[in-house]
């Protein structure tokens, strides 16, 4: 049973550039999740998908950021005009229901990105 | 604002020590997680808590969470150095948000010497 996949793992840009990052879910799971984590912090949450719909994306923190999931499985974050500040861990994570109670989320490895 | 607040940050014991890390907010959370992360890896989820003055066991680890639903407190007993690693505590539900977007602790990054 495959778990929660990234890619890429790790993603070197410069600063002004746009990167996407993928998230593929545990199959089945209709909720998935994207958060942020950088270095000695907990992750941040940035949005939450319920199907292929966003049902709370009240973590992103601007509208250089942007996340997809069209077929309900597969997401993309998408980042325009990178900047220094959005180095950190872009972690994804997924679950079977998503709502009504307590879901445990499985988490992917996460990918690492720098903003040079 | 951190509305979870994770104390220690950080705790280097030796082998066989007890320890206990804090997770403590002013918001009142439907459940709470408990979480270990290794480098290069993704969180794991250890236990959830629901109930107001749960306790959990989980071999040495002994979770529980306050009658009020806003802190809650992991301890480990007898340490060995393959508990090492960064122990999060996550919030689901707090002040009427939706169930999915957990609130995380900064973490407490424990090192258990031989």
């Amino acid at each position: 049973g495959a778990g929660v996949s990234q890619t890429p793992s790790n993603k070197v840009t410069e600063k002004g550039k746009y990167v996407e990052l993928r998230c593929d879910p545990i199959s089945g799971h209709t909720a998935l999740y994207w958060y942020r984590q950088s270095l000695g912090q907990g992750p941040e949450f940035l949005i939450y998908f319920q199907g292929t719909g966003a049902a709370d994306d009240s973590g992103l923190p601007n509208d250089r950021f942007f996340a997809v999931r069209p077929e309900g499985s597969v997401s993309t974050l998408k980042i325009q005009r990178t900047e220094r500040g959005d180095s950190a861990v872009y972690l994804c994570a997924s679950s079977l229901l998503g709502a009504g109670g307590p879901d445990e989320q499985f988490f992917g490895p996460g990918t690492r990105l720098t903003v040079l | 604002t951190q509305l979870l607040e994770q104390s220690p940050q950080f705790l280097s014991i030796q082998e066989g020590e007890n320890l206990t890390v804090y997770c403590n907010s002013s918001s009142v959370f439907s459940s709470l997680q408990w979480y270990r992360q290794e480098p290069g890896e993704g969180p794991v989820l250890l236990v959830t808590v629901v109930t107001g003055g749960e306790v959990k066991k989980l071999k040495r680890l002994t979770f529980q969470f306050g009658d009020a639903r806003k802190d809650s407190s992991l301890h480990i007993t007898a340490a060995q150095p393959g508990d090492t690693g960064l122990y999060l505590c996550a919030g689901e539900g707090a002040g009427g948000t939706s169930y999915g977007k957990l609130t995380f602790g900064q973490g407490t990054i424990l090192t258990v010497h031989p």
